[in-house]
């Protein structure tokens, strides 16, 4: 089965607006990084949490490794922020170093 | 300035040809990835590099192969394309030493017609 579970798949959101994007794992995990990528782009590392609560800007990530979680939290959203957000994770007792991604919320925040 | 950097940007081959995919580093990273992207099945592993001649397949090395000569230099290499490999390629790299923090180059789009 699919060890890395984002939702919602797709996400509308007006200026200004808060989002809360889910990644859930069926694995034991060893690390879990979020990326973020513009249409056509490449993939830009938001963020490395492998627990706990991380702060960047207007982000916020949340890890609860008991609960199998990971959030992204984006905060007062702009324009500028659509794109797809990914989450990857890196599960215990495998191939080392190899990250295993969800298929993404594209999330696309309108003026 | 940290950067993975992918040649070409965008290729067309016919079935058969062969195809390289090339990707440089400027961090020293030990580890090197290359990734593909498809709608509907997300990233996908093809090939691992722990380092210089240090190669493992990923999750569908089928129809792949790659060469790491020098530790900033990852090459992917398509024998005989076909056409179910026309896709988006993504290397990526990462210092290896516990962080996995992953530095993706910007992306080659392979059509295979």
């Amino acid at each position: 089965g699919q060890q890395v579970q984002q939702s919602p798949a797709s996400l509308v959101l007006q200026e200004g607006e808060n989002a809360e994007l889910q990644c859930n794992f069926s694995t034991s995990l060893n690390s879990m990084q979020w990326f973020y990528q513009r249409p056509g782009g490449s993939l830009v590392s938001l963020f490395y949490n492998p627990s706990g609560t991380k702060h960047s800007g207007r982000l916020t990530s949340t890890t609860v490794i008991k609960e199998r979680r990971s959030s992204l939290h984006i905060s007062s959203s702009q324009t500028t922020d659509s794109g797809t957000y990914l989450c990857a994770l890196v599960n215990t007792g495998g191939l080392s170093g190899k990250l295993t991604f969800g298929e993404g919320t594209q999330v696309t925040v309108i003026s | 300035d940290m950067k993975v950097t992918q040649m070409p940007r965008y290729l067309i081959k016919r079935m058969g040809e062969n195809v390289l995919l090339e990707c440089g580093q400027d961090m020293s990273h030990e580890t090197m990835y290359w990734y593909r992207q498809d709608p509907g099945l997300g990233l996908q592993l093809i090939y691992i590099s722990y380092d210089v001649d240090s190669n493992s397949e990923g999750d569908i090395p089928k129809g792949y192969r790659v060469s790491r000569k020098k530790r900033e230099h990852f090459s992917l290499i398509l024998d005989s394309a076909k056409t179910n490999q026309t896709s988006v390629y993504f290397c990526a790299s990462s210092s290896g030493t516990g962080d996995e923090r992953l530095f993706f180059g910007h992306g080659t789009k392979l059509s295979v017609l």
